[in-house]
């Protein structure tokens, strides 16, 4: 199962909005709506902040969201602050009942 | 509070065995489907294996992991456990210990424990 495709790095002002795109299969992202995102501050244990495409959990700022189209799913970041500089993964459930992370994206916020 | 945390990780040779540990708290630890994950150093995040809740019956595994990779739970001790052998450099990463909220939702995870392949 090859990794999910993410950009390397994204970057954007305070107060501007961002989207990290995560592109993988039919068999994947496309296939089934348990695509989740993470992020992971250095040093840190990821957490979780969208999962089943759109959902948000308690305690997320709303300035998080997550969508899907086809075999790309998305995190769009809006009104960026400066604690939202980590890296960010996308994960997927596949049709051999296993999981696959995206490639990872750094997120700089100028 | 809720919490998962790991243990076990240490400094192994090419080929040895090892057993991670992780204890659950906070939460209906049986009722979880519960996943490993590692994460090399400065690379990304792996997924590597994970087991159904109450008897465990239903096991995956990465395909980088699986005949070398076992993973088990003890739910009358709140625990988790990954027996990694025949150890390869590759494997050298962080371990985590996640629960699975559902199918798209690892909702909790441990601090993570080191594991280190070197001769």
């Amino acid at each position: 199962q090859s990794a999910l495709t993410q950009p390397a790095s994204v970057s954007g002002s305070p107060g501007q909005s961002i989207t990290i795109s995560c592109t993988g299969a039919s068999s994947d992202v496309g296939g089934y709506d348990f695509v989740s995102w993470y992020q992971q501050h250095p040093g840190k244990a990821p957490k979780l902040m969208i999962y089943d495409v759109t959902n948000r959990p308690s305690g997320v700022p709303n300035r998080f969201s997550g969508s899907k189209s086809g075999n790309t799913a998305s995190l769009t970041i809006s009104g960026l602050q400066a604690e939202d500089e980590a890296d960010y993964y996308c994960f997927s459930y596949t049709s051999s009942s296993t999981y696959v992370f995206g490639t990872g994206t750094k997120v700089t916020v100028l | 509070q809720m919490q998962l945390v790991e243990s076990g990780g240490a400094l192994v040779k090419p080929g040895g065995s090892l057993r991670l540990s992780c204890a659950a708290s906070g939460f209906t630890f049986g009722g979880y489907y519960m996943s490993w994950i590692r994460q090399a150093p400065g690379k990304g995040l792996e997924w590597v294996s994970y087991i159904s809740s109450r008897s465990g019956m239903t096991i995956y595994y990465a395909d980088s992991v699986k005949g070398r990779f076992t993973v088990s739970r003890d739910n009358a001790k709140n625990s988790l456990y990954l027996q990694i052998s025949s150890l390869r450099d590759e494997d050298t990463a962080v371990y985590y210990c996640v629960r699975m909220g559902g199918w798209g939702a690892f909702d909790i995870w441990g601090h993570g424990t080191m594991v280190t392949v070197s001769s």
